[in-house]
């Protein structure tokens, strides 16, 4: 069956540079969300989407930007990044269709490094 | 806002002995409740959810939870443990279409041979 795909996996980048990271949903999925997990950590939301308007925001940074394209993918921009933005970056994907509530299955994130 | 306790940091078991790791949620209303595994640099796995209906749900790999309202609990067993299921085992909470999704701190398991 088809998963959840993040691209890249792995990204190293310097102090105040810019980093797009990318979330292609399961098909026929309506819905993202973006975490962020950092080292001994447990994952922590920062976003999500449904239908490509935003549904809920949690601990994001202002310096982070997302949004959900027509095909449903999702592209998280972190820009001016920190030392702390070191980390591993999840994308979830669920739909409301099934009805029941939400399950969330995770792509394998993204790891990025911020030298 | 709900919230998920795992008090178990870190747990250790022989291979072939049974396991059972514990969590407790707090939330006011009926919870969407899930086990996630997430093996080294890996993503996160789903294991089994609960969302109602019976109690005891059976996921993959073998384990099983049991739903207890009176002690709001949702603890993932298994009968005989693997040395392939040493990981971290994330129990989270939601509402309704994934709002305010919450994990846990997390709990490592380690299998001995």
């Amino acid at each position: 069956a088809a998963g959840v795909i993040q691209s890249p996996r792995h990204l190293i980048k310097e102090k105040r540079e810019t980093a797009t990271l990318k979330c292609y949903p399961i098909p026929r999925h309506d819905t993202v969300y973006w975490y962020q997990q950092g080292p001994g950590q447990d994952p922590q939301f920062l976003i999500s989407f449904y239908e490509k308007m935003q549904s809920d925001k949690g601990s994001i940074p202002d310096r982070f930007s997302a949004q959900q394209f027509s095909d449903y993918h999702s592209e998280l921009n972190m820009s001016s990044l920190e030392l702390g933005d070191s980390a591993l970056y999840f994308c979830a994907s669920s739909t409301r269709l099934a009805g029941g509530g939400d399950t969330q299955y995770f792509g394998p994130g993204t790891r990025l490094t911020v030298l | 806002a709900q919230s998920v306790t795992q008090p178990d940091i870190h747990i250790t078991v022989s291979e072939g002995a049974s396991l059972e790791l514990r969590c407790n949620y707090s939330y006011g209303a009926t919870p969407y409740l899930f086990w996630y595994v997430q093996s080294p640099g890996q993503g996160l796995q789903l294991l089994l959810k609960y969302f109602s209906g019976d109690t005891l749900v059976q996921g993959i790999k073998g384990f099983e939870a049991e739903f207890k309202r009176s002690q709001s609990s949702f603890n993932l067993r298994k009968p005989s443990v693997h040395w392939s299921d040493a990981a971290e085992y994330y129990c989270a909470v939601g509402e309704n279409y994934g709002q305010n999704f919450v994990f846990g701190p997390g709990t490592r398991l380690s299998v001995l041979p």
